[in-house]
């Protein structure tokens, strides 16, 4: 089975704070994505990478960035945390072979005060 | 582009009810196309999904969904929906450029009453 692990469920930073999500992945997959979760707002991407070192910005990059420097873990940094950061993250991993599915991680709530 | 859209955000059931999750996408390259479910406080995961061939797909919990190519929908029934069926599901289509990225509805949650 394919595992997707996020280093914490729960996390309550403040306002100006350095934050560090990580995500780590056991598949060997070449592709990893960071998305946030908003009621009503549905999942949208932040970054994704598809090899170490490789990335690109999603549909809402602003305020974040993320760093690959193995195969198998994925971080987002946020470099100064803001209030309307708060929100579920999640991260997934997907094969590059193939139109195949994401496998999601079961999500940071990060509330920012 | 591509987009989609769930056109209901709540959907209240009685138990052992049937169900239908609506789903229309829009998309201007090859369709591949996904239902995920969320239980509270958790990641997605993957119901079904449609890559070519039958328009019908089973998935997994007695779920299926039906791939209408002229109504551009993927909409996702349960004949008899259970209290443990309680959960938000998201619909989403493949984008173009590779890497299976995916674009995500909104989300419908499912409430199922006894």
């Amino acid at each position: 089975d394919v595992k997707v692990t996020q280093s914490s469920r729960y996390l309550v930073k403040r306002t100006g704070e350095k934050v560090f999500l990580e995500c780590v992945q056991d598949m060997d997959h070449e592709n990893m994505f960071w998305y946030r979760q908003d009621p009503g707002l549905g999942l949208r991407l932040i970054y994704f990478s598809y090899d170490v070192k490789m990335k690109e910005k999603g549909d809402i990059p602003e305020g974040y960035s993320v760093s690959r420097e193995k195969k198998e873990r994925f971080s987002l940094i946020l470099e100064s945390a803001s209030t309307n950061q708060t929100s579920m993250y999640l991260c997934a991993s997907s094969t590059n072979r193939g139109p195949y599915e994401q496998y999601f991680g079961p999500g940071t709530r990060l509330t920012v005060t | 582009a591509q987009s989609v859209t769930q056109l209901d955000s709540q959907v209240p059931v009685f138990e052992e009810a049937p169900v239908e999750l609506r789903c229309n996408y829009s998309s201007s390259v090859s369709v591949y196309l996904f239902w995920y479910v969320q239980y509270p406080n958790q990641g997605l995961q993957l119901l079904l999904k449609y890559l070519s061939g039958s328009t019908l797909v089973k998935g997994i919990n007695g779920f299926e969904a039906e791939f209408n190519k002229s109504q551009t929908s993927f909409h996702l029934r349960k004949p008899s929906v259970h209290i443990s069926d309680t959960a938000e599901y998201f619909c989403a289509v493949r984008r173009g450029g590779g890497y299976n990225k995916l674009i995500f509805g909104a989300g419908t949650r499912l409430a199922v009453h006894p």
